[in-house]
């Protein structure tokens, strides 16, 4: 069965440093994965997704995620953090045998200032 | 706007009483999900649905029961039988095909006081 790792429970970075969410996941079969983002007692928005095509997607506030098949990876990179940034960060694949998404434990990212 | 609603945000229970939990979406999706969320356990799932009148027990189904007779609502209720209520719920929904992910509401918070 499909499982998903994220490495890291709590990421702290200073303000404009980059920073690297790790996330790995079990299964080489054709998959879709996605990043979700959690800001404080709110509910999961979706920041950016792999299908198919291009291994670097980039989401409109600047984080950019690479899907890696041969290392079953699918990390999220922002090269400058800001202090909104602050927030869990989910990742996330689809079980393609009964359409569910896999989660990942999150990664709370805390960016100090 | 298309969107799922979760209501209330916050909400009270006292020890061995039973509360629902209210999601309605707009998005006319088939599937629908509920989610537990407790501090560093990511999200577990609780009951999901694919198709009115039809619903599934996720991983942490015990205490809960959940009914289907809409395609826009899936309320979840909480029972005297679930022996640590206290956590965040969020509801979900999707298109049943994962390809575009999750959209997910505001989330309540339930404590038993």
């Amino acid at each position: 069965a499909q499982s998903v790792t994220q490495l890291d429970s709590q990421v702290p970075v200073f303000e404009e440093a980059p920073v690297e969410l790790r996330c790995n996941y079990s299964s080489s079969v054709s998959v879709y994965l996605f990043w979700y983002v959690q800001y404080p007692n709110q509910g999961l928005q979706l920041l950016l997704k792999y299908l198919s095509g291009s291994t670097l997607v980039e989401s409109i506030n600047g984080f950019e995620a690479e899907f890696n098949k041969s290392q079953t990876s699918f990390h999220l990179r922002k090269p400058s953090v800001h202090i909104s940034d602050t927030a869990e960060y989910f990742c996330a694949v689809s079980d393609r045998s009964n359409y569910q998404l896999i989660w990942g434990a999150g990664t709370k990212l805390i960016i100090k200032p | 706007d298309g969107g799922i609603t979760q209501s209330p945000k916050y909400l009270f229970r006292k020890e061995g009483q039973n509360v629902t939990l209210s999601c309605e979406q707009n998005l006319n999706h088939d599937a629908m999900y509920w989610y537990r969320q407790d501090p560093g356990q990511g999200l577990r799932l609780i009951y999901y649905s694919q198709i009115v009148n039809d619903f599934q027990k996720g991983d942490i189904a015990e205490g809960y029961s959940v009914s289907r007779e809409k395609k826009e609502s899936f309320p979840l209720t909480v029972t005297s039988a679930q022996k640590n209520p206290t956590a965040f719920y969020l509801c979900a929904s999707s298109t049943g095909v994962s390809d575009y992910g999750y959209t997910f509401g505001s989330g309540t918070r339930l404590t038993v006081v």
